[in-house]
């Protein structure tokens, strides 16, 4: 059974560093693109960026680039997003998903983490 | 980026009705679409791929057609576990953009 269990609720300050993860199961991790979408409370879905396990090739969504950085480890089998300065407008809801193989379907999230709460407040 | 656009926003309807929800890209993007569900409080689920394929494990109740800039999604007959937030997604050209989202909630 495919699996993607992400970390628990962050609270930090602005300024404050995070990693967050996603831990894969059931399926062969270097073989699957992940990525990260963001949901501010109440708002809509964003893309930011995916990444190949298998090389740790990255793109990003402009809007995000130079603010997270999202990272893999084959043998953890665990995709990874990071701040390394929070800005309140980072506060919301981040979720990981698994990316199919085949061209045709190559954009599409066919299995999602339950999602992880991020706060940033003074 | 390709920005997608959904209409309505927001719907009520009864249970056994047809529901039908547009989204519309700003650019061509031959027939690389998803549509996601999302219910209240969870992550989102994949229902249709590549515009009309529906995902293992999905009622057929769900469909979806169109190509090139214009696409619809229908729910044959509403149930009430089909109430939530329903996105239109892109995968022609990173990056891959959602749709603003269509609320669908029982009447």
């Amino acid at each position: 059974e495919v699996q993607l269990v992400q970390s628990g609720t962050e609270v930090k300050k602005p300024g404050e560093s995070l990693k967050i993860s996603c831990k894969t199961s059931g399926y062969t991790f270097s073989n699957y693109w992940i990525t990260w979408v963001r949901q501010i409370p109440g708002k809509g879905l964003e893309w930011m960026a995916r990444i190949d396990p298998s090389d740790s090739y990255t793109d990003y969504n402009p809007s995000f680039r130079g603010h997270v950085t999202i990272s893999s480890d084959i043998s953890l089998t665990t995709a990874y997003l990071q701040w390394a300065s929070l800005k309140a407008s980072d506060t919301a809801i981040y979720f990981c998903a698994r990316l199919r193989q085949d061209r045709a379907a190559a954009g599409t999230s066919d299995f999602w983490g339950q999602g992880t709460l991020v706060t940033v407040s003074s | 980026d390709i920005q997608m656009t959904q209409s309505p926003s927001s719907l009520s309807a009864s249970v056994g009705d047809r529901v039908t929800i547009s989204c519309q890209a700003n650019h061509g993007i031959d027939n690389f679409l998803n549509w996601y569900q999302q219910r209240p409080g969870k992550a989102p689920r994949l229902l249709i791929y590549l515009a009309s394929r529906l995902e293992t494990g999905v009622p057929s109740r769900f469909s979806g057609g169109g190509s090139g800039t214009h696409f619809s999604f229908t729910i044959t007959s509403l149930q009430p576990e089909d109430v939530g937030t329903y996105y239109c997604q892109q995968y022609q050209d990173l990056p891959f953009t959602f749709g603003p989202g269509t609320k669908v909630d029982i009447k």
